[in-house]
């Protein structure tokens, strides 16, 4: 069974311009999350999709976005890029917390970005 | 707003020694608690998880974690850390329906 696959997994940006991340979930979890993790700070929730609908939203500010798509696949969108978004992007998938579920998350391998 | 604290940032051991990751949580409810574990290079990864039941749970590599719901605590053992324990260790708490909320980390060296 494929695991959580990130796309791109390096990537070097210029301050002012925009990136967008994807994550194609394990197959059969319909339920991705984003976090960003920086040294020091560990993993800062961004958002948590299911069935195309944003669930939940962490407190980052409007230039971070992302969506899901009808095949679960999930595409997150960073604009205006600044240099304190320099982070490793990981997205995660999981199970609904049904049918005794604990909608454990199943990591991928993260994209690193560098903003300069 | 749920929380997670973990009160080591960094651990030193030799090997053979035993570990003991403090790691508190903040939720009024039902959670469940996990601990992940991010080896050098490689992807976060589950170490073991509580659901219900058995306070006591057991996971990957030797490692356990006692869920201590009076002290919002689930720290997390080893009696008999090795070299190939190096790594960083997140403590992550879900209340309800809400998002996995994690830790800072704490890294753990440990020296042959």
């Amino acid at each position: 069974k494929a695991g959580v696959t990130q796309t791109p997994r390096y990537l070097i940006k210029t301050r002012g311009q925009q990136v967008t991340l994807s994550c194609s979930p394990i197959s059969g979890h319909r339920s991705v999350s984003w976090y960003q993790q920086t040294p020091g700070q560990g993993l800062q929730f961004l958002f948590e999709y299911f069935s195309e609908t944003q669930r939940n939203k962490g407190n980052f500010p409007g230039r971070f976005s992302g969506r899901q798509f009808s095949n679960s696949r999930s595409e997150m969108n960073v604009s205006t890029l600044e240099l304190g978004d320099s982070a490793l992007y990981l997205c995660a998938s999981s199970l609904p917390r049904t049918g005794g579920n604990t909608g454990e998350l199943f990591f991928g391998e993260g994209s690193r970005l560098t903003v300069l | 707003a749920q929380s997670v604290s973990q009160h080591n940032h960094h651990v030193i051991l030799s090997e053979a020694a035993s570990l003991e990751l403090g790691c508190n949580y903040s939720y009024g409810g039902t959670v469940n608690l996990f601990w992940y574990v991010q080896y050098p290079g490689q992807h976060l990864q589950l170490l073991l998880k509580y659901f219900s039941g058995d306070p006591l749970v057991k996971g990957i590599k030797g490692f356990e974690a006692e869920f201590i719901k009076s002290k919002f605590s689930f720290n997390l053992r080893k009696p008999s850390v090795q070299w190939s324990d190096t790594a960083e260790y997140f403590c992550a708490v879900r209340g309800g329906y809400q998002k996995v909320t994690f830790g800072t980390g704490t890294k753990l060296q440990v020296i042959p």
